[in-house]
């Protein structure tokens, strides 16, 4: 149920544009994005809850589609505080409860 | 303090040992929540808080054993781990309990290391 993100890694110069992708064999009923910066902690970007719904946080923006059960995250005009791992994330439901699976990750590296 | 705090940073063990990672939330929430990062993989939820109750355990081996005291702390009891254990454990906190409306916040994790 761990959604796939692509590509696993990418290096941007300052100022280039990046899309990171999330996709799932299940059904999306949301999809959670974080940014992890170096030996800190995850922190939150946006939730997208409606397919086709699109956000934006500073120059990050992401979409939903939720026929094809995926969502990407854009990165324009990309800054030095942009590095980091990207996670998106899911909640899902098992028999014993809620879950929540996040996804396998994507490497942000900006150079000057 | 604000924010999710997590004590201690950093933690070496062997493997018949036992100790305890601490984490606390000043957020006010109400679920509490560990996670284990490996290397090269995702994050896995492991154990699942609301209200204090314990909702979910994703089979989790038993030499870790979680204690949610009150909706403000939580802590993670290790014993006789093994080096596969090692990892940054992260803890996290909601307003409310796992769902597609509410962002988890975290704490800066333990990286345990099992000898």
């Amino acid at each position: 149920q761990q959604p796939v993100q692509s590509p696993q890694a990418v290096i941007l110069r300052e100022g280039e544009d990046a899309v990171i992708n999330c996709s799932s064999s299940k059904a999306l009923y949301s999809v959670h994005w974080y940014r992890q910066k170096h030996g800190e902690a995850p922190v939150f970007l946006m939730i997208l809850l409606k397919g086709g719904e699109q956000k934006g946080h500073e120059k990050i923006s992401a979409s939903f589609n939720e026929k094809k059960q995926q969502s990407s995250l854009y990165l324009t005009a990309s800054q030095l505080s942009y590095s980091g791992t990207y996670f998106c994330g899911t909640p899902g439901q098992t028999n014993t409860g809620n879950q929540f699976y996040f996804g396998t990750g994507t490497s942000l590296t900006v150079i000057p | 303090e604000t924010g999710v705090t997590q004590t201690p940073r950093h933690l070496v063990m062997g493997m018949t040992n036992k100790k305890s990672l601490k984490c606390e939330q000043h957020l006010g929430h109400n679920a509490m929540y560990w996670y284990k990062q490996s290397a090269k993989k995702p994050l896995e939820l492991m154990f699942v808080y609301n209200f204090k109750e314990q909702t979910e355990n994703n089979s989790v081996p038993s030499r870790f054993s979680p204690e949610c005291p009150n909706s403000s702390h939580l802590f993670l009891h290790l014993h006789t781990l093994q080096p596969e254990d090692s990892a940054l454990y992260l803890c996290a906190s909601s307003q409310g309990h796992l769902s597609s409306y509410n962002e988890q916040f975290f704490g800066p994790g333990t990286r345990l290391t099992v000898l």
